[in-house]
């Protein structure tokens, strides 16, 4: 039971670098997220995708593109960082609709640093 | 807009009942979820409300006013393992919820 796989754990990059953030969830899960979470800040979303093949921005997509491959995967790309963009990340995922309790799963975080 | 409001800090006595409020405005409303994150952890479920009223949980409880946009996780018989910050997350789209910046609870023996 992995439940929702984030790659890399801890990163570090120099500003304007580029990287890709991995998700993947063995749920079945529809919906996929990810958040970035700064001190003080609580979780902000940065995009979600609803279903396979679809993406949307959240509250704070600027500096960021996403690409949801599969059902199972959804990655999360800096195409080139920086320092503002040191934080936590997380990516998430839930099941079922307006009426559930659409509870999210998250995986263990992505500890982001750039220089 | 979207907007919560919760207590930054509290801090209680092992053994003791502490209550965490929550209120919220946003559009589009379903339900309160409740989420628990340990220091240098990931969010995990708790609890949620999807009609007024208590949902209890073992030691936990949460309770909804969608009338007053309001709510409240309750968690009785504190422990030490306790201490960690609490979101509430209300459910503003089909399936998307809304994070705040938490309450960080400190419970001392």
């Amino acid at each position: 039971n992995a439940g929702v796989t984030q790659t890399p754990k801890f990163q570090v990059l120099k500003t304007g670098q580029s990287m890709t953030l991995q998700c993947a969830q063995d749920m079945n899960h529809n919906s996929m997220y990810w958040y970035r979470q700064d001190p003080g800040m609580g979780l902000r979303l940065i995009y979600y995708s609803a279903s396979e093949g679809t993406t949307d921005k959240g509250e704070v997509p600027n500096g960021y593109n996403v690409s949801r491959l599969n059902k199972r995967e959804f990655s999360l790309r800096l195409e080139s960082a920086a320092p503002s963009q040191t934080s936590v990340y997380f990516c998430a995922s839930t099941d079922r609709g307006p009426l559930a309790k659409n509870i999210q799963y998250f995986g263990a975080g992505t500890r982001l640093s750039v220089l | 807009g979207q907007s919560l409001e919760q207590p930054s800090e509290v801090t209680a006595v092992e053994g003791a009942i502490v209550q965490i409020n929550c209120t919220y405005q946003t559009s589009g409303f379903y339900g309160l979820s409740w989420y628990q994150q340990h220091d240098g952890g990931a969010p995990t479920f708790l609890s949620y409300n999807g009609l007024d009223g208590l949902e209890e949980t073992g030691r936990f409880s949460s309770f909804l006013s969608r009338s007053d946009s309001y709510g409240y996780l309750l968690l009785q018989e504190l422990q030490m393992k306790d201490s960690a910050s609490y979101f509430c997350a209300p459910k503003a789209g089909a399936n998307n919820l809304f994070f705040g910046t938490g309450t960080r609870l400190t419970v001392i023996p």
